[in-house]
């Protein structure tokens, strides 16, 4: 069974600050990593890709993926109360299947 | 990315009926997939619809409990039948961008709930 594991959270951090999500993954032949943030009431939104091991920076966020170690982070820097989301991470396992993680419940407080 | 919108998006329902779930997509697109979220849960994928073959179901889900049509490469249905209050969830449509190893985007959801 391939997995993808999340701490549920809540992870609570201050406005200003950085939020460190982390996720693993069980099926090593996975090429592709996803990031989706989903605000209560709200559908999935793709905020982040990431195909090669190493870090990808795209403004406030920068995914960081480990392939040897199985492990995908992402950063949010200068963290906003408007960031307040679940963030779900999802990795390609070939083909056309996705597994999502159970998600982390981010709470940016002001 | 492809827009895409689902109707309705909400919906409360009787026990033992049905509704089917639409699904549009401004573009066309090979593969479809439908999802189920229940409350405080992650994403469960119910089945991957292909246009012009049978839709491929996961585990857990039939095809007499959740019939899903593919008709052209821009439109899908997903049916819930014969409704239960366990089938009270949202149901969530996806498109995957071209190209291996693509992400997939989300079509707004169908919050639904049965009495």
């Amino acid at each position: 069974q391939k997995e993808v594991e999340q701490n549920s959270g809540p992870l609570s951090v201050p406005e200003g600050a950085i939020a460190s999500l982390n996720c693993t993954y069980s099926d090593r032949g996975s090429q592709s990593f996803f990031w989706y943030r989903q605000y209560s009431g709200k559908s999935p939104e793709l905020i982040m890709s990431i195909y090669s091991n190493g870090d990808k920076e795209d403004g406030r966020f920068t995914a960081q993926l480990n392939k040897a170690s199985q492990y995908v982070s992402l950063l949010i820097r200068d963290s906003q109360p408007s960031d307040s989301a679940t963030y779900l991470c999802a990795v390609g396992t070939g083909g056309f299947k996705t597994i999502f993680g159970a998600g982390t419940r981010l709470f940016v407080k002001a | 990315s492809a827009v895409i919108s689902q109707k309705p998006s909400r919906d409360i329902c009787q026990r033992g009926t049905s509704l089917t779930i639409q699904c549009q997509v401004d573009s066309q697109v090979t593969m479809m997939f439908w999802y189920r979220q229940q409350p405080g849960q992650s994403l469960t994928l119910i089945a991957t619809a292909n246009q012009g073959s049978e839709a491929t179901y996961e585990s857990g889900f039939v095809i007499d409990k959740f019939p899903i049509s593919r008709p052209n490469l821009t439109f899908s249905t997903l049916t819930v039948s014969n409704m239960s209050p366990e089938d009270s969830s949202i149901y969530l449509c996806s498109v995957e961008d071209e190209g291996v190893g693509q992400p997939q985007h989300f079509g707004d959801g169908t919050r639904l709930s049965i009495l």
